[in-house]
């Protein structure tokens, strides 16, 4: 019940494209649900989040899409670039937790 | 606004050799965060603490592993005696409040152990 499950593992994508990432998690407490992006050599850096009485959140280039009901949320970069070539990491937390994804590496190809 | 600071940034050990981890927290944020994060996975949680107490340490090999929290502030990861799969980066964050906060996260440290 603790558990995010994310998909896929990988992924690459044209310059341009559109990139998604998608996450599920089972415990109905969650409260908050941020996305982490890490490059190489640094430490995870918080990108965008949203708390469940939204169902999406946009900032630039970045959607975090929230369907509450299925208990799915997911990662939309909109015309994605070569810099955003990072691993993903989507997390679900309540109160003290902070739940993990497995992450997706995520290539833009030129 | 200062970011999280960790030290030392690379570090080359011997297997049964001992090593400590520092980690400065970002000035006010209560909760702090050990991960260990092996290469091309996520950071796994090692020990979490709220203010100088302890609320998640279920991950961490206590036969191995200690950290402290001092006086709520600095904190400390030691491993003794240290094997070849400790080989990782460990990562120390900090957040205002819990895991439902942003999370801020030093630059890791390197650990080989050889």
């Amino acid at each position: 019940q603790q558990q995010v499950k994310q998909s896929p593992q990988s992924l690459i994508v044209q310059k341009g494209g559109i990139s998604i990432i998608n996450c599920a998690y089972e415990n109905t407490a969650f409260d908050y649900f941020p996305w982490y992006q890490q490059f190489p050599g640094k430490g995870p850096a918080l990108l965008i989040a949203i708390r469940p009485d939204v169902s999406e959140k946009k900032e630039g280039r970045f959607t975090i899409s929230f369907n509450k009901s299925a208990k799915q949320f997911s990662l939309h970069i909109m015309d994605s670039q070569p810099g955003d070539s990072a691993t993903y990491f989507c997390a679900a937390a309540r109160w003290y937790q902070l739940i993990w994804g497995a992450g997706t590496k995520l290539i833009i190809k030129p | 606004e200062a970011g999280v600071a960790q030290s030392p940034r690379y570090k080359i050990i011997e297997k049964r050799q001992s090593v400590a981890f520092w980690c400065n927290p970002i000035s006010g944020h209560a909760t702090l965060y050990w991960y260990q994060q092996i290469l091309g996975q996520g950071p796994k949680l090692l020990i979490q603490f709220q203010n100088n107490g302890v609320v998640d340490d279920s991950q961490l090999p206590k036969d191995r592993f200690s950290a402290e929290r001092l006086k709520g502030v600095d904190s400390t990861l030691k491993i003794q005696p240290a094997k070849l799969e400790d080989s990782a980066v460990y990562l120390c964050a900090s957040s205002p409040q819990g895991g439902n906060t942003e999370a801020f996260f030093g630059q890791g440290t390197r650990l080989t152990v050889v």
